[in-house]
């Protein structure tokens, strides 16, 4: 069974900080997405890695995989209040029949001014 | 507008009855998707096909019902609703072949409280 886990699951930062969120998976793997979620809204794709080594930047957030050690990074520069929402990574069990995305639990970033 | 629409958002029933939660997408996406989010466990599948009369189980299928008649439609019912299926449940297509799932474009969600 492909377990994905998230940590920290709730971080409380100040703006302007940097921190990394961190989701490690248990089974090979080589692709993974990070998804977005506000309070009682739908969830919006932010990146997707498809090899080892990806590495993807939209504004303040970057997104890296490794898959030699199962695990992905999503970095914050310079927080700022905006980035506030729930993050979730998600990874492909491609091995398995049929094709689908196990989430991790997410993580519940707060950032405060 | 094209996208993947949900309804109904918000639904309110008893213990027992019947609900279907529908779900439209209008890109001919292959792939669909039932998820449930519950707080303390993310996003669980429920259901998912692959094409118009395939469709199979995920993690969390008891209790649940599925059918894919046309690629555009994938309703969830619950046949006979309980407590612990209130949640919100959101619907996802993703336009990748057999080849493995892509990135997941989902809907608003539906929000189901069973009394």
């Amino acid at each position: 069974e492909l377990k994905v886990e998230q940590n920290p699951l709730f971080l409380s930062m100040q703006e302007g900080k940097n921190y990394t969120i961190y989701c490690n998976y248990s089974t090979t793997s080589d692709r993974l997405y990070w998804y977005r979620q506000d309070p009682g809204k739908s969830l919006e794709s932010l990146f997707v890695l498809l090899s080892n080594g990806a590495v993807k930047q939209e504004g303040r957030l970057m997104a890296s995989l490794d898959t030699k050690a199962r695990l992905s990074t999503l970095h914050i520069t310079a927080a700022v209040h905006d980035l506030s929402a729930t993050y979730f990574c998600a990874v492909d069990m491609k091995e398995t029949s049929g094709s689908r995305l196990t989430f991790g639990e997410g993580t519940q970033l707060t950032v405060n001014p | 507008d094209a996208g993947i629409t949900q309804s109904p958002r918000y639904k309110i029933t008893e213990t027992g009855r019947q609900v279907t939660l529908m779900c439209h997408q209008t890109w001919s996406h292959s792939y669909m998707f039932w998820y449930r989010q519950d707080l303390g466990h993310g996003l669980r599948l429920i259901y998912y096909s692959a094409a118009a009369d395939i469709t199979d189980k995920g993690e969390v299928p008891d209790g649940y019902v599925v059918s894919r008649s046309k690629t555009e439609n994938f309703p969830l019912t619950l046949e006979s609703a309980t407590r612990s299926q209130t949640s919100v449940y959101f619907c996802a297509s993703s336009g990748r072949g057999l080849a493995g799932a892509g990135e997941l474009f989902f809907g608003e969600g539906s929000r189901l409280t069973v009394l």
